[in-house]
């Protein structure tokens, strides 16, 4: 199986923009995609980016995913932050038989 | 509305069984895949168990193979996931959560049923 590693923490400021990585350990998001859950206290995780680049509707703008060209690392963007960002979130992706989360990404909004 | 009501959870000894329901409304059950996800007190997501709408394929996470089983009634829009030898370390939020048929993708999540493993 493979490995998804996110950083442990990120922090930014009202209004600027932050960015949360994650590296996949092999393997390659061209074949299987990534997908972003937000996560905050006390509740279930909420999908927030799909096939890597795709936000569900509901889902601000201001949220956005990319994969660099080498399809090995994937990003989460979020413009424009606001506390209520304040959360966890997790980027997970999967092969034929199982799915694997990144061990998750605490954003502070300062 | 989209709906995943799970049950069935609770303190149970080490070397227990317990047995969780997930209870769907809100959309065509038979046509997507259900998926548990747990989490950990204080830790990350960890993926357990699949299965697809039709039952045809079921997965493990290594964790748990052997001693949990995942099943589905799509008459009765339900998934249940029966934990046996339950071990301190399957002490966890358990998540119900929708997955369009071979996506990937966690689409939809319920709220999640605790599981407590100890004496």
């Amino acid at each position: 199986n493979f490995m998804l590693t996110q950083p442990h923490s990120v922090s930014g400021s009202p209004g600027k923009t932050v960015t949360i990585s994650c590296t996949r350990s092999s393997g390659s998001f061209a074949n299987y995609s990534v997908h972003w859950y937000q996560q905050r206290p006390g509740s279930a995780p909420t999908i927030l980016i799909f096939f890597d680049d795709q936000r569900p509707s509901g889902v601000p703008d201001r949220f956005s995913g990319s994969i660099d060209s080498s399809s090995t690392s994937a990003s989460l963007i979020i413009s424009g932050l606001k506390t209520e960002d304040e959360a966890e979130y997790y980027c997970q992706s999967y092969n034929a038989t199982t799915w694997v989360f990144g061990g998750g990404t605490h954003l502070t909004v300062l | 509305e989209v709906q995943l009501v799970a049950s069935g959870g609770g303190l149970v000894n080490p070397g227990g069984s317990l047995t969780l329901s997930c209870a769907a409304s809100g959309f065509t059950f038979s046509e997507y895949t259900m998926n548990w996800v747990r989490q950990a007190p204080g830790k990350g997501l960890e993926w357990v168990s699949s299965i697809s709408s039709r039952s045809s394929y079921i997965f493990y996470s290594d964790s748990v193979k052997g001693r949990f089983t995942i099943s589905r009634d799509n008459a009765e829009n339900s998934v249940t996931l029966q934990m046996n030898s339950l071990r301190a370390e399957d002490t966890a939020m358990y998540y119900c959560v929708r997955e369009e048929d071979f996506s990937g993708c966690g689409d939809f999540w319920g709220p999640g049923v605790l599981v407590t493993v100890s004496s």
